[in-house]
């Protein structure tokens, strides 16, 4: 069965950065899109960006355009999300979901397995 | 970039009713619109993909429609186990934008 475990809360100073991983098992990690969405307290889902897993390829969110990096380790099947220069308005649940299409070109899935979130807490 | 419509924002209907809810998005996605359930306090969890399928397990009370611009998730009988945000999302292109939610109470 197909499992995405995150990493654990994070508490992080304004200007740090945080990087939440997402371990994938029970499926060929290779043949799907890695997407990340995070969600503030008490707010709605926001889409954060995308990765390729079969060959790198990322497209992020406009906003966090400059901030963000996705990359992947295939031989842990393992997609990793790093935010920098954190903000508390960065404050929120972070999740991995399978999603997204394979390449660029390729039809797109919806998001079908998530992870279970991660924390991240952004204070002085 | 297209932007999700769903309406109403919350809803509070008795246990059997029938509950529908819309999401309209701004150019047309074909049939790329998929429907999350989010329980208080859970993970978001899909519901319906391509507009109208179901993923295995998901109850048949659920049903999606729609094309284009406009689209309807249905619940034909409220349950109790129901009270959840729902949430309309594009996936046709990037940014896979998802609606601001509809939040389901029961009466």
């Amino acid at each position: 069965q197909v499992h995405l475990v995150q990493s654990g809360a994070e508490v992080k100073k304004p200007g740090a950065s945080v990087k939440v991983s997402c371990k994938a098992s029970g499926y060929t990690f290779t043949s799907y899109g890695v997407s990340w969405v995070r969600q503030a307290p008490g707010q709605g889902l926001e889409w954060m960006g995308w990765i390729s897993v079969y060959n790198g390829n990322t497209n992020y969110a406009q906003k966090l355009q400059g901030r963000v990096t996705m990359t992947t380790d295939t031989f842990t099947t393992t997609a990793y999300m790093e935010l920098r220069s954190l903000r508390s308005d960065d404050t929120a649940v972070y999740y991995c979901a399978r999603g997204g299409p394979l390449t660029a070109s390729s039809t797109p899935d919806a998001f079908d397995f998530w992870g279970q979130g991660t924390m991240v807490t952004v204070s002085s | 970039d297209i932007q999700m419509t769903q309406s109403p924002s919350s809803l509070s209907a008795s246990v059997g009713d029938r509950v529908t809810i819309t999401c309209r998005a701004s150019q047309g996605i074909s049939n790329y619109l998929a429907w999350y359930q989010q329980k208080p306090g859970k993970v978001p969890k899909l519901l319906i993909y391509a507009a109208s399928t179901l993923p295995s397990g998901v109850p048949s009370r659920f049903s999606g429609s729609g094309s284009g611009t406009d689209f309807t998730l249905t619940i034909s009988s409220l349950q109790p186990e129901d009270v959840a945000t729902y949430y309309c999302q594009k996936y046709n292109s990037a940014p896979w934008t998802f609606g601001r939610g509809t939040k389901v109470e029961i009466k």
